[in-house]
C-alpha cells in the first residue's frame, strides 16, 4: 500500500543547531515527493519538490530510493523555521496524493 | 494574483444542518481536491476532481458531498453536519503538466468548522 510516514509528531531543535525532519514512504514505482510548510495561522505551501532539487530557505532533501526516503534537512535552524511540515508523495497515476501525518518543528531559542 | 480561496473562514454550526462551503480558483486549474486537518492525523484526502463533472472519493468521503460544474469552483457540501466533522479544511488545485513539479498543489487559506 502507499504510504508516507513521519515518524515525529514533535521536534524541538535548539536555534542554530542541525534540524532533520524525516519522511519514509511506500511505493513500487518513481513517485514524486514533495515537503509542505503550514506556519501558524497560514496556509499550506509548497516548500520543496524533489524533482527540483532545489534549496529554499536553507532547506535541502535528497530522495534515497534505496531507503525509500525523502528527509528535510537544514544545517543551522533559526526561529522562523517554526511551523508544521508535512511529507507528500505523489504517485503520478489517479492524481491521489497522499500526505504523511506531519512533524511540528519546534525551534528554541 | 493567482489564488485559491474558500469562503466561509469559520463557521460553528449545529447537527443537521446542510451547509456548503465555497471553493474558487483563478488558475484555470483542472485538478481540485478537498482535505481536512486535523491533530495528530495530518491531512487526509475527501474528494478531488480531476476535471469539469469528473469527481472521486478520497480517504475519509463518508459524509461529504462535492460536485464540480465549473472548472473554477468545487464545492464542499455537507449535508447533515456531525461533530465529528468539526476539523479545519483545505481546498487545493493543481495543473497537470510537463517538466518538474508537474503536481504542485495551490492551497486555500482554510476554513474551520465547528459543529455543536
Amino acid at each position: 500500500a502507499q504510504r508516507v510516514t513521519q515518524p515525529e509528531k514533535l521536534l524541538s531543535v535548539f536555534k542554530g543547531a542541525p534540524v532533520e525532519l524525516k519522511c519514509n514512504y511506500s511505493y513500487s514505482g518513481s513517485p514524486e515527493l514533495f515537503w509542505y510548510v503550514q506556519y501558524s495561522r497560514q496556509r499550506l505551501q509548497l516548500l520543496l519538490r524533489h524533482i527540483s532539487r532545489e534549496s529554499i530557505k536553507g532547506f535541502t532533501a535528497d530522495l534515497n530510493k534505496g531507503e525509500t526516503s525523502f528527509h528535510l534537512k537544514k544545517p543551522f535552524a533559526q526561529e522562523e523555521d517554526s511551523a508544521m511540515y508535512y511529507c507528500a508523495l505523489f504517485p503520478g497515476r489517479d492524481d491521489k496524493i497522499i500526505f504523511g501525518k506531519g512533524t511540528r518543528l519546534h525551534i528554541l531559542p | 494574483e493567482a489564488q485559491v480561496t474558500q469562503n466561509p473562514r469559520y463557521l460553528i454550526t449545529v447537527t443537521g444542518k446542510k451547509l456548503t462551503v465555497t471553493c474558487s480558483q483563478n488558475m484555470n486549474h483542472e485538478y481540485m481536491s478537498w482535505y481536512r486537518q486535523d491533530p495528530g492525523l495530518g491531512l487526509r484526502q475527501i474528494y478531488y476532481s480531476m476535471n469539469v463533472e469528473v469527481t472521486d472519493k478520497g480517504d475519509v468521503p463518508e459524509g461529504y458531498k462535492v460536485s464540480r460544474k465549473e472548472k473554477r469552483n468545487f464545492p464542499l457540501i455537507l449535508e447533515s453536519p456531525s461533530p465529528n466533522q468539526t476539523s479545519l479544511y483545505f481546498c487545493a488545485s493543481s495543473q497537470p503538466r510537463q517538466g518538474s513539479g508537474r503536481y504542485e498543489q495551490y492551497f486555500g487559506p482554510g476554513t474551520r468548522l465547528t459543529v455543536t
